[in-house]
Order: structure tokens, then sequence, then C-alpha cells
């Protein structure tokens, strides 16, 4: 098993630019979890999944959409991309009590 | 809405036990879980309380009070590994899992 895998690890955009940050699991996991943590921060819930098909707003949302089609693939966009939106990102999926993170995405808009 | 509160660093040294906090408040509480991250990676589960009282996994313990909105994570014989961030999260009503803003752990020798 591969576990979580986000891709790309490294992105630098421009202000304004659009991209999708993928995550697909491995696992058969129902629930799946997109997370921004900013330096020395906490991790921030953007938008969460509980299964294929169904997806609802985290703390921050905003500037940030989600689909999930597949029970495996829970892809990030970012339209219109900001330096605020400059963070590491975080994919998960969760089994039971057990959630379990990709490596993450570094993501850089200037 | 959810909100989780944990000291932002604490500092112990080798082979000693240290105690790290965190009170929550929320709606539909499922259970409180912690997390250990080393210098921005993944992190990694480390327990997990539905139920009031201890859990312990070897060297680390977990305890809730879901009365008090409680719950700490104990850290026993400290290794120089354990430096790290520490995140305790709430796993609630819907699926939806909160996390703190992290505990910063320094071991020294």
């Amino acid at each position: 098993n591969a576990g979580v895998t986000q891709t790309p690890k490294f992105r630098i955009l421009k202000i304004g630019q659009s991209m999708t940050l993928q995550c697909a699991q491995d696992m058969n996991h129902n629930y799946m979890y997109w997370y921004r943590q900013d330096p020395g921060m906490g991790l921030k819930l953007i938008y969460y999944s509980v299964g294929a098909g169904i997806t609802d707003k985290g703390e921050v949302p905003n500037g940030y959409n989600v689909s999930r089609s597949t029970t495996e693939d829970f892809p990030l966009r970012l339209e219109l991309a900001a330096p605020s939106q400059t963070s590491v990102y975080f994919c998960a999926s969760r089994l039971e009590s057990q959630a379990f993170f990709g490596q993450g995405t570094r993501l850089t808009v200037v | 809405g959810q909100s989780l509160e944990q000291p932002s660093e604490v500092t112990a040294v080798e082979g000693a036990i240290v105690q790290i906090n965190c009170t929550y408040q929320t709606s539909g509480f499922y259970g409180l879980s912690w997390y250990q991250q080393h210098d921005g990676g993944a992190p990694t589960f480390l327990s997990y309380n539905a139920l009031d009282g201890l859990e312990e996994t070897g060297r680390f313990s977990s305890f809730l009070s879901r009365s008090d909105s409680y719950g700490y994570l104990l850290l026993q014989e400290l290794q120089m590994k354990d430096s790290a961030s520490y995140f305790c999260a709430v796993d609630n009503q819907g699926g939806k899992l909160i996390f703190g803003q992290g505990t910063e752990l320094s071991v020294k020798p």
C-alpha cells in the first residue's frame, strides 16, 4: 500500500493562476481531508469528505474547491491564487479513529 | 464552532515525564486524538480517546475527561527524538476532524 499520495510536492504559482493539488489513497477509506498549515501554526481544515460524492466545508474554505468522484481521489482546486494561499497543504484519509497523512504540497504564490 | 487550546511550547529533559494538556469546545463530540509532527513533515497518529480514562501505548499515554472537555498526552522516559510538535484533534459529528494549534516539545540533554 502506498497510503496517501500527494502531488506535486512543491509548486510556485503566480498571483491569479489556478492549479489542482492531487490526493489519492489506496486504503479504501471513506473519510478524506484537506488541511493547510502555515509556518509555526496548526492544521486548518479546508474541506472534507465522508464518501464519494459528498463534500463539506471546513474552517477555511474560501478560495478553494474540491470534488470526490471516487473513493480514492480527493483533488483540491485553487482558483485565482493569492499570496495568502502560500502554505503547506496536507491531505489525509481516515479509518475509524486514525488519520493517515500525505507528505504535503509546499505551495508558494508570488 | 469548535476550538481547542494547548500550550504553545513545553521544554523537558531527557528521561523526564511531560504532560501536554488540551481543552476543547465542540458540539457532537466523538473523541480526542493526538498526532506528532517532526519538522513540518507529515503528522502521524499517536492515540485516540473516545471514553473517559487513560489509554496507554508504550511510553505514551493519553487521558480524556468528557465532562471537563479536557485531555492530555503524557510522554514518559523522554528521548531526544521526541522533540517535535504535538497536536490534539477533536473528532466530532459528521466526520469533521479539527486540530489544535500544536505544542512544540523541546527535549534537552
